[in-house]
């Protein structure tokens, strides 16, 4: 089984400066990671992934993500936030083999102010 | 771009009615999923199909049922709705490997009165 923490409910941060979501796991099994994001009243739609290679993996919006396997982390960070970046984050994780179900974290919540 | 589509996006019923929910993807996904969003709890599973008339029960299946007849269209059914079941209700579609993001519906939002 799998499991994944977000420390985190709520990071309020000024416009512009950078920021950093917290995310640990914890697995039995290799897994997979994910960032996805949910803008208000939307599904959620895919930041990045980790699968394999570099752990420093891009993504979209100008967000990245470092795969720590010593530390099972996944931190989600942007060195400048815009207002726009204001949405809800959930980090989730797949395992290798089997149903290829997602486990959740509770998400946080990024406010971004003026 | 994969698109899913979920019927409804605000929904209201009564207290022991039946409830009918649907999916439906356009991306020849084989496996599909529904899941429930709550404040503070994040995005739990309610059950999953990765084939045609094949299904298999998430972390809070109680009270839930689904079916999936056609491969594009995956029906999450609440038999007797109750109060405890108001939420947001999420479907999401994926391939198969477990490497494959899962694509989401814009959610409906349920509210059992």
């Amino acid at each position: 089984a799998q499991s994944v923490t977000q420390l985190d409910s709520q990071v309020p941060v000024f416009e512009e400066a950078p920021v950093e979501l917290r995310c640990n796991y914890s697995s039995s099994v290799s897994v997979y990671l994910f960032w996805y994001v949910q803008y208000p009243n939307q599904g959620l739609q895919l930041l990045l992934k980790y699968l394999s290679g570099s752990t420093l993996v891009k993504g979209i919006n100008g967000f990245e993500a470092e795969f720590n396997k010593s530390q099972t982390s996944f931190h989600l960070r942007k060195p400048s936030v815009h207002i726009s970046d204001t949405a809800e984050y959930f980090c989730a994780v797949s395992p290798f083999s089997g149903y290829s179900t997602l486990t959740f974290g509770k998400g946080t919540m990024l406010l971004v102010s003026p | 771009d994969v698109k899913v589509t979920q019927s409804s996006r605000y929904l209201v019923k009564r207290t022991g009615e039946k409830v009918f929910l649907e999916c439906v993807q356009d991306m020849d996904h084989e496996n599909m999923f529904w899941y429930r969003q709550d404040p503070g709890l994040g995005l739990r599973l309610i059950y999953f199909s990765y084939d045609v008339k094949m299904k298999e029960k998430g972390d809070i299946p109680e009270g839930y049922s689904v079916s999936r007849e056609k491969k594009e269209r995956f029906s999450l059914i609440l038999e007797s709705a109750s109060t405890n079941q108001t939420s947001m209700y999420l479907c999401a579609s994926s391939f198969t490997k477990s490497n494959q993001p899962q694509h989401f519906g814009d959610g409906t939002r349920l509210s059992i009165l």
